[in-house]
């Protein structure tokens, strides 16, 4: 299974744009990368996942290289309430097990 | 449309014992799975359920199970409780396998095990 490498931690002003990188340099062609994030004690939360092509939705944008051995995910905006552990997974395609690593702590700080 | 619900939400039980724990899916959701977040190991795949079926599962021993009812209803049992075995259970469904848009979280059960 792809293994990703996350930064443990990092800080945010708010209002700035938060670039969470990731890399996934064993990812295979099939696999898509997957980015939750998990705010204290709860479930983790679905922000956004894509294969090859750059993605965007209400919350964040995600951005693949074009080998997809690394990619990064943006929150435009950061807030107070963005602050959470953020977790970048790539899928195996044989089913929906999801292996989350140790992901980034996100602090957005006023 | 309600979530995923996850029953109880705190637990404690005693070393030795076995607990069983319920996940009821999103409407419409066919797939069921379990993961063990502890501060020590983080978030642990257990297993996955699709029709009453376990389809994948991750790396616990046997005193880990699980099944799936007719109505995707799911519940995990734990059995001869170990003081490491204190985590946050958290149920995920999704509408299949291979799902593009992967899971929703339940809330979890916290166990403590004493």
């Amino acid at each position: 299974d792809a293994k990703t490498t996350q930064p443990p931690s990092m800080d945010c002003a708010e209002g700035r744009a938060a670039n969470l990188p990731c890399n996934h340099s064993t990812i295979s062609g099939n696999e898509y990368v997957y980015w939750y994030r998990q705010i204290h004690s709860q479930g983790p939360q679905y922000i956004i996942h894509g294969l090859k092509n750059n993605e965007t939705n209400e919350m964040a944008s995600l951005i693949i290289t074009e080998d997809r051995k690394s990619s990064t995910l943006i929150l435009p905006h950061a807030t107070l309430r963005d602050t959470a552990v953020y977790y970048c997974i790539v899928r195996p395609d044989t089913g929906n097990q999801f292996y989350f690593g140790t992901g980034t702590s996100l602090t957005v700080i006023p | 449309k309600a979530g995923v619900t996850q029953t109880p939400r705190y637990l404690i039980k005693t070393r030795g014992q076995q607990v069983t724990l319920s996940c009821s899916p999103i409407s419409g959701h066919r797939s069921v799975s379990w993961y063990q977040q502890t501060p020590g190991q983080g978030l642990q795949f257990l297993f996955e359920y699709f029709s009453e079926t376990q389809r994948n599962k991750g790396n616990f021993p046997g005193r880990f199970s699980g099944r799936q009812f007719s109505n995707s209803r799911s519940e995990m049992n734990v059995s001869t409780l170990e003081l490491g075995d204190s985590a946050l259970y958290l149920c995920a469904s999704s509408s299949s396998l291979l799902s593009t848009y992967g899971y929703t979280f339940g809330s979890g059960t916290r166990l403590t095990v004493v």
